[in-house]
């Protein structure tokens, strides 16, 4: 039971375009999302957040939408530098803070020069 | 990830075997998570710790697993009698207080059962 899912595997961007992650979930009771990323031979690190009561939080290059009604976030990057290549998590609480998170597959974003 | 350390980063163990690993947090942070990452798949939680209290272990599987975090030393993910299926990455992380979710992740131990 995949409450979480990121439906593609893998992307791949020119570098200095827009990358765009997705995200969707199931549960309802989520309220609480994080995108975290993660390098080869490292551990996922914290990207940026977003709560429910909000639809849009801005940092710096990444953006993160909420679309609680689609029950879908998206990330996007702009723009993307090789050092975003990266593989990018999506996860999901019911608060913020919980100590549970449920993370999806990953998406493997690739920046090209 | 900065600070969360994990060790061994890899781990081969033959079935049957027990497995252990340990996260040491980072500096100041009293509570750990653990989570597992099995190929194809994303981190699914297993146990969160205060020092010398398991809060949370709903996640993590009713038989041969086994964790705690002792008031001295790192936290221990201790696997029994390992069989195939364990076969995972194991990621930890921290944070310096309940009410925090965990910024950065160890970079991981990543067990093979033979």
């Amino acid at each position: 039971d995949q409450q979480v899912k990121q439906n593609s595997p893998s992307l791949s961007v020119q570098e200095g375009r827009i990358s765009i992650l997705n995200c969707d979930y199931t549960n309802s009771m989520f309220d609480y999302f994080l995108w975290y990323k993660k390098y080869p031979a490292e551990g996922p690190t914290f990207l940026i957040s977003i709560s429910s009561i909000k639809d849009k939080n801005e940092d710096g290059r990444f953006t993160v939408f909420l679309n609680k009604s689609a029950k879908h976030l998206s990330l996007h990057i702009v723009p993307s530098q090789p050092g975003d290549s990266a593989v990018y998590f999506c996860a999901a609480s019911e608060i913020q803070g919980a100590q549970k998170l449920v993370f999806g597959q990953g998406t493997r974003l690739t920046i090209n020069p | 990830n900065a600070g969360v350390m994990q060790n061994p980063r890899h781990l081969v163990r033959r079935r049957g075997q027990e497995a252990r690993l340990r996260c040491s947090p980072m500096k100041g942070h009293s509570h750990v998570y653990w989570y597992r990452q099995l190929p194809e798949e994303g981190l699914k939680f297993m146990v969160y710790l205060q020092k010398e209290n398991i809060i949370d272990e709903s996640g993590m599987p009713k038989e041969r697993f086994s964790a705690e975090f002792p008031k001295e030393g790192p936290s221990i993910l201790r696997i029994q009698q390992v069989v195939r299926g364990d076969s995972a990455a194991y990621f930890c992380a921290s944070s310096p207080g309940q009410g925090i979710n965990p910024r950065y992740f160890g970079p991981g131990t990543r067990l093979t059962v033979t």
